[in-house]
């Protein structure tokens, strides 16, 4: 059964636009929501993570939206540039579980000179 | 940084084969992780480890077994490959609740193929 939702499973948009991911997840106890990015030939690694105390979090290009009502979360990617072509993957855990993250399918995002 | 390293980058075994993955984390971390990776499945944990000699069931864990010996490492082990085993494999680690932020720390992934 999967947990965590994600889409589009694929994404190609062109150098400047903003390409946005979305999860969503149906257990209201997760209380970690992290984004990891994986380059070809690269294991994941963690790109940005909230808590659902907040609806917005920025790092530099990258912000991700929540929704706690709706339980869903959203990976916006401003100016988006070629070296951000990856596979992007939306995850969720619960501190009972601190050490247990669940994966969503991932997307891989192409952007385009 | 933490480093984790995977003893193979790509593998080719045959089918009835046993396969072994070896998996090391240089950061004294406490949880480890195996997963595989296949396209539009994201990544599915198969074992994880919270602790020398310490091992849970992850997803999918048939036709896989691990053993963790020493807390830097942690093998899984195919007892009998078979095809619907060739899978992109993904060790990680993470450290026990620090910040709470749960982050794991994964290897570069062995490529296994099963012919």
């Amino acid at each position: 059964q999967q947990q965590v939702k994600q889409s589009p499973q694929s994404l190609i948009v062109q150098k400047g636009g903003i390409p946005i991911i979305n999860c969503a997840y149906e257990n209201t106890a997760f209380d970690y929501f992290p984004w990891y990015q994986q380059f070809p030939g690269k294991g994941p690694a963690l790109l940005i993570a909230i808590r659902p105390d907040v609806s917005e979090k920025k790092e530099g290009r990258f912000t991700i939206s929540f929704n706690k009502s709706a339980k869903q979360f959203s990976l916006h990617i401003m100016d988006s540039q070629p070296g951000d072509s990856a596979t992007y993957f939306c995850a969720a855990s619960t501190y009972s579980s601190a050490s247990k993250i669940i994966f969503g399918s991932g997307t891989r995002l192409s952007i385009r000179p | 940084d933490v480093k984790v390293t995977q003893s193979s980058r790509y593998l080719v075994k045959r089918t009835g084969e046993k396969v072994f993955l070896e998996c090391v984390q240089d950061m004294d971390h406490e949880n480890m992780f195996w997963y595989r990776q296949d396209p539009g499945l994201g990544l599915r944990l198969i074992y994880f480890s919270y602790d020398v000699k310490m091992k849970e069931k992850g997803d999918i864990p048939e036709g896989y077994s691990v053993s963790r010996e020493k807390k830097e490492r942690f093998s899984l082990i195919l007892e009998s490959a078979s095809t619907n085993q060739t899978s992109m494999y993904l060790c990680a680690s993470s450290s026990d609740g620090q910040g709470l932020s749960y982050e794991q720390y994964f290897g570069p992934g062995t490529r296994l193929t099963v012919t």
